[in-house]
């Protein structure tokens, strides 16, 4: 079936160190999008990943496509506190369902 | 403004009591959606709709039911609720061609 694994569930990090999640399908994906959701916040659309191998940036933030389109990455720079949530990526199978991750909740050491 | 409003913000009933929890969006986004957050577990989709009259089934449909007789409208119905129904609930929104969904702000439920 059409899954989707993102790790790692949890990540403390003290700040200005660097964060990576990860999103695993197990078939090839349409698209990716990733998401932030701050603590008492709803999840906020940061990017969508569409071409194989795609790398994308935002300031600190980098987004990667796998070549194989399975596959994805969010990694954030020198983390700031103001990066605190939780990351979901949000794959596109190519149906309508628009499932998540179970994302990856980031927490900052000051 | 582009939003998804959902209402109530909170709510605290008893099992078995009869709820509805409102979301409206003003973008004419044809898909809309109903998450539960628990923590550990992510986003789950309850059930979405693709258009007006057109509602399906996500990933943990039990104790659900939704309509969608406006465009603008998917609010979200428990019609005997238990305590397992507690959670963080929210509603989304998305126009045609796979892009960005937006999301309410939320709608925390407590069931005792």
């Amino acid at each position: 079936g059409q899954q989707v694994m993102q790790i790692p569930q949890y990540q403390h990090v003290q700040e200005g160190e660097d964060f990576t999640t990860y999103c695993n399908s197990s078939t090839t994906l349409s698209n990716i999008q990733w998401y932030k959701q701050r603590p008492g916040g709803h999840p906020v659309f940061l990017i969508q990943l569409v071409k194989s191998g795609e790398v994308k940036k935002q300031k600190r933030l980098t987004f990667q496509f796998g070549e194989a389109k399975k596959n994805s990455s969010l990694h954030i720079t020198a983390t700031q506190t103001t990066d605190v949530g939780t990351y979901f990526c949000r794959p596109d199978f190519g149906n309508e369902k628009l499932t998540f991750g179970t994302g990856t909740r980031l927490t900052i050491i000051p | 403004e582009a939003q998804v409003t959902q209402n109530p913000r909170y709510l605290i009933t008893v099992t078995g009591k009869k709820l509805t929890v409102t979301c409206s969006q003003n973008m004419n986004h044809e898909y809309m959606s109903w998450y539960r957050q628990d923590p550990g577990l992510g986003l789950r989709q309850i059930y979405y709709s693709m258009n007006v009259e057109v509602t399906d089934k996500g990933d943990v449909p039990e104790g659900y039911k939704v309509s969608r007789k406006e465009k603008r409208n998917f609010p979200l119905i428990l019609e005997s609720p238990s305590p397992n129904q507690t959670s963080l609930y929210f509603c989304a929104s998305r126009g045609q061609g796979g892009t960005e969904a937006f999301f309410g702000q939320g709608t925390r439920l407590t069931v005792v």
